[in-house]
């Protein structure tokens, strides 16, 4: 089944401990892209990547890293957590880029996160 | 990137159709409108694309305004199942940034 799988579902942590949330797609699309939403905020994009290697910011980059070194997998990465990145957090990916092209993104079933 | 500006709410009664406007000024001529929707405790998922034409698909319709600065997401018979918001997304400028934006709160009446 074409899916996007993010793990955990549920995380909770203390400010400053160091957290990956993964992201794996099956589907060997070339874009792939974080997002988090809060209320009242919609969904904002944290960082994406074109392809393997190639990662830019989105609106909200800030306290969040990422890498790419496989197609399929896309992990964001808090070096520092604060409460203020409490948040539900999406992975998307899509065939090519989403905006222009004939590409829908698909989406994970979010990783809801806190810190405290 | 483009910005888009939808309602923040809108009510329909359940068999009706319901239309979901959207305007998109400043998209470019070549990008794609998107419309996405996020069911309660999911993450959003894809409804409808289109560049000029109108088009159909088993999920709904979308009606694209001649000049593309704006369209309108039908749904022909509303469900409770619909209930959920509805995003529409340009993608002007970078095309890799793409925008949500706060969407539109729909409820279905039984």
């Amino acid at each position: 089944e074409a899916q996007v799988t993010q793990n955990p579902r549920y995380l909770i942590t203390v400010t400053g401990k160091k957290l990956t949330v993964t992201c794996s797609q099956n589907m060997n699309h070339e874009y792939m892209s974080w997002y988090r939403q809060d209320p009242g905020l919609g969904l904002r994009q944290i960082y994406y990547s074109m392809n393997v290697e190639v990662t830019d910011k989105g609106d909200v980059p800030e306290g969040y890293k990422v890498s790419r070194k496989e197609k399929r997998n896309f992990p964001l990465i808090l070096e520092s957590p604060s409460p203020n990145q409490t948040s539900l957090y999406f992975c998307a990916s899509s065939s090519f880029t989403p905006g222009r092209a004939n590409s829908p993104l698909h989406f994970g079933n979010g990783t809801r996160l806190t810190v405290t | 990137d483009a910005k888009t500006t939808q309602p923040n709410s809108m009510e329909s009664n359940e068999e009706e159709p319901v239309h979901l406007p959207c305007n998109h000024s400043t998209i470019s001529g070549t990008d794609y409108i998107h419309w996405y929707r996020q069911l309660p405790s999911q993450g959003p998922e894809y409804v409808i694309h289109g560049l000029t034409s109108n088009v159909n698909n088993r999920m709904a319709s979308l009606a694209i305004a001649e000049d593309r600065k704006s369209s309108t997401l039908i749904l022909h018979r509303a469900t409770l199942r619909d209930a959920a918001v509805y995003y529409c997304i340009g993608s002007g400028g970078s095309n890799y940034k793409l925008t949500f934006g706060k969407g539109t709160l729909l409820t279905v009446n039984p």
